[in-house]
């Protein structure tokens, strides 16, 4: 199975900043990653897609990254609704895995 | 629009089972699978497995063979997953997701507690 670590666990940022999530797979993933933001009580919502593409009606703030094993997102100017919690996922080989997530709050 | 529409949260016993669905509309059901997620209650999400909603072939991850069946009512665009015997450790909300490479569509989950 492919494992996803990612980084840091939690993560306090104030209004406007930029903020950065790293996600690790423990082999060559090919860009197959996805990033999912989850609020509380609710479902998760791709972000994210193919590393680098933004999903259809998600702001341009966030950005995706990487290729091989290494990933990241990015958050510009950080919103009070950005406050939630982030997963990344691999799609390249079944088991599909996901991080163990990113919990953001506003400081 | 797309919309996938699960069912309502579930109190059960253990040992009981839970039938649980996910209704699919705004798309072609038998274009896309149909994914199935486990999220415990503060914890991450855990990938069960998936059926082809063509063929109706379920795939299931390891920690989720035996217990765990999903199927189809193809005529009602409705996935299923049935769970049975049971156990304290089944409490979680359940995700239905459709797949187009990443997990781009999902239902509002299911909550289904276990509780002697």
């Amino acid at each position: 199975d492919i494992r996803m670590t990612q980084s840091p666990a939690s993560l306090s940022a104030s209004l406007g900043e930029t903020v950065n999530i790293e996600c690790l797979a423990s082999e060559d993933i090919y860009s197959d990653l996805a990033w999912y933001q989850q609020k509380p009580g609710k479902s998760p919502q791709l972000l994210i897609y193919n590393a680098n593409s933004l999903q259809n009606g998600v702001p341009s703030r966030f950005s995706g990254s990487g290729s091989g094993t290494q990933y990241s997102l990015k958050i510009n100017s950080l919103q009070s609704e950005d406050v939630a919690t982030y997963f990344c996922q691999q799609y390249n080989n079944y088991p599909l895995t996901f991080g163990s997530g990113t919990k953001l709050e506003i400081k | 629009q797309i919309q996938l529409v699960q069912s309502g949260p579930e109190l059960k016993k253990p040992g009981e089972s839970v039938k649980i669905s996910c209704k699919a509309s705004g798309y072609t059901f038998t274009d896309y699978a149909m994914h199935w997620v486990k999220q415990a209650p503060g914890k991450g999400l855990k990938w069960m497995g998936w059926i082809n909603t063509y063929t109706g072939k379920p795939t299931y991850a390891d920690d989720f063979k035996g217990r765990f069946v999903f199927s189809l009512e193809a005529s009602a665009s409705t996935a299923n997953l049935q769970i049975s015997n049971l156990k304290n450790e089944d409490t979680a909300t359940y995700f239905c997701a459709r797949f187009y490479g990443p997990l781009d569509y999902w239902g509002q989950g299911v909550m289904v507690t276990v509780s002697s």
